[in-house]
């Protein structure tokens, strides 16, 4: 069975610039997280979508923060403008409805210079 | 607001010995889920054993067993006959309300020939 895939592994900006992080979840999930986890620290969770609609972005800093799950598969979480604050890896997450088992993908390590 | 402490923030142990992990958390609700997930330094965050709340026994998971206290709100890992390959950021974490998980600061474990 395939895992949960993300691209980017790694990637490096300078400040001010925009970046976006790509996830294909566990074919037949219908529920997708976005976690920052920043150095030092546990996962904090950014958003989460069932199939194409947000469920929860309370932490999501939408001034520079976006994501979007188009057609309930793919997803993709942008940054623009980057902030310094904003160096740490980005999981995505993915589990079947209704169930409270998330299977991680690999993670993308930013570092915003 | 939900809290997961884990208060020991790097622990080692001899190969083939046994370690426990600490961790406490605070919710406000009844029914909740718990888990313990491995993060190794290639940064895929693994489920290593989960408990719900309602379940009296103690999940156990080959080497892995949790000793879950419901009234003091505590949810320690034991790791018997540790193996090389243990090694890793050990992070607690649970789910009340909705499906999103909340993650201590994590624990790393050494485990030394």
């Amino acid at each position: 069975e395939a895992g949960v895939a993300q691209s980017p592994r790694y990637k490096i900006i300078e400040k001010r610039q925009s970046v976006a992080f790509w996830c294909n979840p566990i074919s037949g999930h219908a529920t997708l997280y976005w976690y920052q986890q920043i150095l030092g620290q546990g996962p904090k969770l950014l958003i989460q979508f069932q199939n194409n609609g947000v469920v929860d972005d309370s932490q999501l800093p939408k001034d520079r923060f976006s994501a979007e799950r188009l057609k309930g598969v793919d997803s993709t979480l942008k940054i623009q403008p980057a902030k310094l604050e904003d160096s740490a890896v980005y999981l995505c997450a993915s589990s079947f409805l209704g169930v409270r088992k998330q299977y991680f993908g690999p993670g993308t390590r930013l570092t915003v210079t | 607001a939900q809290t997961v402490t884990q208060s020991q923030p790097e622990m080692s142990v001899q190969e083939a010995e046994t370690v426990t992990l600490s961790c406490t958390y605070d919710t406000s609700e009844n029914n909740y889920y718990l888990f313990w997930y491995k993060q190794p330094p290639s940064r895929q965050m693994i489920l290593v054993i989960r408990q719900e709340a309602y379940k009296q026994q103690n999940a156990t998971e080959n080497r892995f067993s949790v000793n879950f206290q419901k009234a003091a709100k505590s949810f320690s890992l034991k790791i018997s006959d540790s193996q090389l390959g243990d090694t890793a950021m050990y992070f607690c974490a649970f789910i009340d309300s909705g499906y999103a998980l909340n993650f201590g600061k994590g624990t790393s474990l050494l485990v030394t020939p």
